[in-house]
């Protein structure tokens, strides 16, 4: 299969601890996307990759989040020091160029 | 910023019923997407709308961009089970990178 992938699906943590999720595009995609989903809303956009190179930053990635994308392949989402309210659904998307973002599964993040 | 009014927030059908959702914006979009997800699951592209007044099918799906570029629409026809899911739309700026979605339509499809 050579869709995205995300790893892990899951994760559970105490508060305060951190956390780092992994995103593979689909392979000649340049762009890459994190978004966040909470129960009963769409995706709000967190920030997006061209190649390696961090385009935009929404007001919703706080000092905490901070997001890689070294050489232009995969990405790492990693929250720091994580409160209750990270709790959410961290989506990954390509594309190409401007194209159709196409979303991976998604890590599910529980924080206690 | 962007906002993007979907409705119905949810829909209660009958298996074999037609199913109509849509979309509307405050601004200008260039491209709208229509999706669906699955309880635990990532969105799943169903239709791409990339030039206003288009009207786009995808086996019984059928979704138009609006021709003032601020709204979009989603047809079912003929529902089955498997069609339960909730359904996003989401809009493009022109050479944006982001996607706005709306907050989703929850189908349910009584057999």
């Amino acid at each position: 299969d050579t869709g995205v992938s995300q790893n892990p699906r899951h994760k559970i943590t105490k508060r305060g601890q951190n956390v780092t999720f992994r995103c593979d595009p689909i392979s000649e995609h340049n762009r890459l996307y994190w978004y966040r989903q909470t129960l009963g809303q769409g995706p709000e956009f967190l920030t997006y990759f061209q190649n390696e190179a961090q385009l935009e930053k929404s007001r919703l990635l706080s000092d905490r989040f901070s997001a890689e994308r070294p050489k232009g392949s995969f990405s790492t989402l990693e929250i720091q020091r994580t409160e209750q309210g990270d709790s959410a659904m961290y989506l990954c998307a390509s594309s190409l160029l401007v194209d159709t973002q196409y979303f991976g599964p998604g890590t599910r993040l529980t924080v206690l | 910023g962007q906002q993007l009014n979907q409705s119905p927030q949810s829909m209660f059908i009958q298996e074999g019923e037609d199913v109509s959702m849509n979309c509307t914006s405050s601004s200008i979009f260039n491209t709208w997407l229509w999706y669906k997800q699955d309880p635990g699951e990532g969105p799943v592209l169903l239709i791409a709308l990339y030039k206003a007044g288009e009207l786009t099918s995808n086996g019984r799906l059928t979704a138009q961009f609006g021709i003032t570029r601020k709204d979009s629409f989603l047809n079912i026809s003929a529902s089955i089970p498997s069609d339960v899911g909730i359904y996003f739309c989401a809009g493009q700026e022109q050479n944006a990178g982001k996607s706005t979605f709306g907050d989703g339509t929850t189908l349910t499809v009584k057999p």
